[in-house]
């Protein structure tokens, strides 16, 4: 069964470090997203992705994150200096389509430590 | 602001009984309703999707979704205790891309 594959699964940093985490959508996916959720804490959208640009992100998006499509499989969230707040687990997620009837399947996660 | 609310338990529940999960939304304008698993520690699994009033149902599990109260709600038939994970409503609202999610409802099925 086709599945969102990410990486590092862990990812341990120091404070305004970059990280770039990876992230491989399922194939024939149009849509990607980016979601965090801090630990005890709910999923948060941050960002979604589609035709090479970036269709609606969240305020927690802000100028130390960008995603990128480098090539026709991975697609990638930079954080540019961490912050300790930045701990949290990202998830990666597609869906066939992003708006109306659609399904998003997430990745297993890649945990950022930042210390 | 758009809110998804659930009651984060924890749910205790016999093994072999019904498990129900209710969640309620801020936003009439919403499309798509979304019931996702998640263990603890790892990643949401998607279980079961709805989009128009009324119930779907897919093996144990079903659906149920009422527009004009703003709820919808998982229910989970001969609980077994795999079935213990945390469950996530989630909500597509209209114009939006993302997923709004709740806390989550802590589910414990007791052998």
């Amino acid at each position: 069964e086709p599945e969102v594959t990410q990486t590092p699964s862990h990812q341990v940093t120091q404070m305004g470090q970059e990280v770039i985490l990876r992230c491989v959508p399922i194939s024939n996916h149009l849509y990607f997203y980016w979601y965090r959720q801090i630990l005890g804490q709910k999923v948060e959208f941050l960002v979604s992705f589609y035709n090479n640009e970036i269709s609606e992100k969240s305020e927690i998006f802000d100028d130390q994150f960008s995603v990128e499509r480098p090539d026709g499989s991975n697609f990638t969230l930079k954080i540019r200096s961490t912050k300790l707040e930045d701990s949290a687990m990202y998830f990666c997620a597609s869906s066939l389509m992003g708006q109306g009837n659609t399904e998003a399947f997430f990745g297993q996660g890649t945990r950022l430590t930042v210390v | 602001q758009k809110e998804v609310e659930q009651n984060s338990g924890p749910l205790s529940v016999p093994e072999g009984a019904i498990a129900s999960l209710n969640c309620t939304y801020s936003d009439r304008v919403s499309q798509s309703f979304f019931w996702y698993r998640q263990y603890s520690g790892k990643s949401p699994e998607l279980i079961m999707s709805i989009y128009s009033n009324g119930d779907k149902e897919d093996g144990r599990f079903t659906a149920q979704l009422n527009k004009a109260s703003q709820y919808v709600s998982l229910l989970i038939r001969d609980s077994q205790p795999s079935d213990s994970a945390t469950y996530l409503c989630a909500v597509k609202y209209g114009g939006a891309d993302g997923l709004t999610f709740g806390k989550g409802t802590h589910l414990i099925i007791q052998p």
